[in-house]
């Protein structure tokens, strides 16, 4: 199974600030297998990105992500008042198709 | 426009089965550009995927280990949706279940269900 560790566990931020999210896998990931998810509070998972670095129907371009092998990195740039919430990586080339237990971005 | 609608009970006693349906509507469960999923969220486990169907000139099924022995989840072409049931289930499954499709395309879930709190309680 392939462990994907992110960091940090919270971010205190700004709004208008720039914010660099970690997910390290505990084996490579194939670039075209991970992605990014947004949490809000009651509401289910959104996707950000895929393949590494393409952003989702609807994602402003604000949001992107980088990577390869084992290190991941979702960047969001200027942050707005609805991006702080909870951000989780995901790989999908490998059953069971893990995630990260999730970065808190919160406002300071 | 896809989307996923959940239902089934909240509350299951312990040693019964949870049973959950999920609704699409805007796609079609025998697509074969998508995986219908199963996704389950707890303080305890984070989120954690349990397993899917597809069809790809048949029917496959893929599981986690970690429910292998417990988990059937079924398609139903007649009304368009798929199937959750958990077995011998304990308080440790209590959880926040979603079902997701997943888009072949993007390898990644593009849609999810709203969500349902299951308790597993006397």
């Amino acid at each position: 199974e392939i462990v994907l560790t992110q960091s940090p566990g919270t971010l205190s931020l700004s709004p208008g600030k720039g914010a660099t999210l970690s997910c390290r896998a505990s084996q490579s990931v194939s670039s075209n297998y991970l992605a990014w998810y947004q949490q809000k509070p009651g509401q289910a998972p959104r996707l950000l990105i895929y393949g590494t670095s393409s952003r989702a129907t609807g994602i402003p371009d604000r949001f992107s992500g980088s990577g390869s092998g084992t290190d991941f990195t979702l960047t969001i740039s200027r942050l707005e008042t609805e991006d702080f919430a909870v951000y989780y990586c995901q790989q999908y080339g490998s059953s069971p198709y893990t995630f990260g237990q999730g970065t808190k971005l919160e406002i300071k | 426009q896809v989307q996923l609608q959940q239902s089934g009970p909240g509350l299951v006693k312990p040693s019964q089965t949870l049973s959950l349906t999920c609704d699409i509507s805007g796609d079609s469960v025998s697509s074969n550009s998508a995986t219908w999923n199963w996704i389950r969220q707890s303080p305890s486990r984070g989120l954690e995927w349990l397993g899917r169907t597809s069809y790809r000139s048949k029917w496959f099924n893929d599981y986690a280990v970690s429910v292998k022995s417990r988990i059937t989840i079924n398609p139903d072409t007649s009304k368009n949706q798929f199937s959750l049931q958990l077995n011998s289930v304990t308080p440790e499954d209590t959880a926040l279940y979603f079902c997701a499709r997943g888009a072949r395309s993007l390898s990644a879930y593009d849609y999810w269900g709203q969500g349902t709190l299951v308790t597993v309680s006397s």
